[in-house]
């Protein structure tokens, strides 16, 4: 199957700083990228869609101008969480969309705001 | 929301086939049963999926009732390494979409010796 990688596999960081995850496909090319994040004993909660080459779509509720998405090409987006702070403690997963139209996930990265 | 309805929790014997059910009475014409599995502190892995015939690839089986409401995934010979949540997810497919996946709770299987 198709594989996608995240970096950094965990961060750790102090409150108000900002912390950037990278995704990527590393053997097909994906126009469609998702972000979601995962709290402890939750399901999977769907943040937004990244398109390559325009804005992502946020999901309701979810803050666009503190969890920043780009897709500056077919095989690479990124999620910067801008001024984390504690509660922003989570799993964040991607997953990348090929080309017989299915979803492959990263293996995660555990972000932890002290 | 999620559009499916699984129990929350399972056991399977090591060795014995794993019957996962899940419904699906909403499902419309043009969405596909997909099914993925987590693994504790891992991303979700791909397993299989359908729109309306049986599907059956090196890990599992995906059994569709004829009304496509509801459906059965199949770990034929589980192993301790098949202890995971699984996901059953419908969602619109077909050429480029991309749609997207909403979690449901999934079943937590546990595989036991």
């Amino acid at each position: 199957g198709a594989v996608v990688s995240q970096h950094p596999s965990r961060v750790i960081c102090k409150s108000g700083t900002s912390v950037k995850i990278e995704c990527r496909s590393l053997d097909f090319q994906a126009t469609t990228m998702f972000w979601y994040r995962q709290f402890p004993k939750q399901s999977l909660m769907l943040m937004a869609t990244s398109n390559e080459g325009s804005k992502a779509t946020y999901e309701q509720g979810v803050e666009k101008d503190k969890f920043l998405i780009n897709h500056a090409s077919l095989t690479l987006s990124t999620l910067t969480v801008t001024s984390a702070h504690p509660e922003d403690s989570s799993f964040y997963i991607c997953s990348a969309v090929d080309r017989t139209d299915t979803q492959y996930f990263g293996p995660g990265t555990r972000l932890t705001v002290l | 929301d999620a559009k499916t309805t699984q129990p929350p929790s399972m056991d399977c014997a090591e060795g014995r086939a794993a019957n996962l059910p899940c419904n699906h009475s909403t499902i419309s014409g043009n969405e596909y049963v997909y099914w993925y599995r987590q693994i504790h502190s891992q991303g979700p892995q791909y397993i299989i999926h359908g729109l309306k015939n049986n599907e059956t690839n090196e890990m599992a089986s995906l059994i569709i009732t004829e009304d496509r409401k509801s459906s059965t995934l199949i770990l034929p010979h589980a192993t301790l390494r098949d202890t995971a949540v699984y996901y059953c997810i419908v969602r619109v497919g077909g050429g480029n979409q991309g749609g997207k996946l909403i979690f449901g709770q999934g079943t937590e299987l546990s595989v036991k010796p």
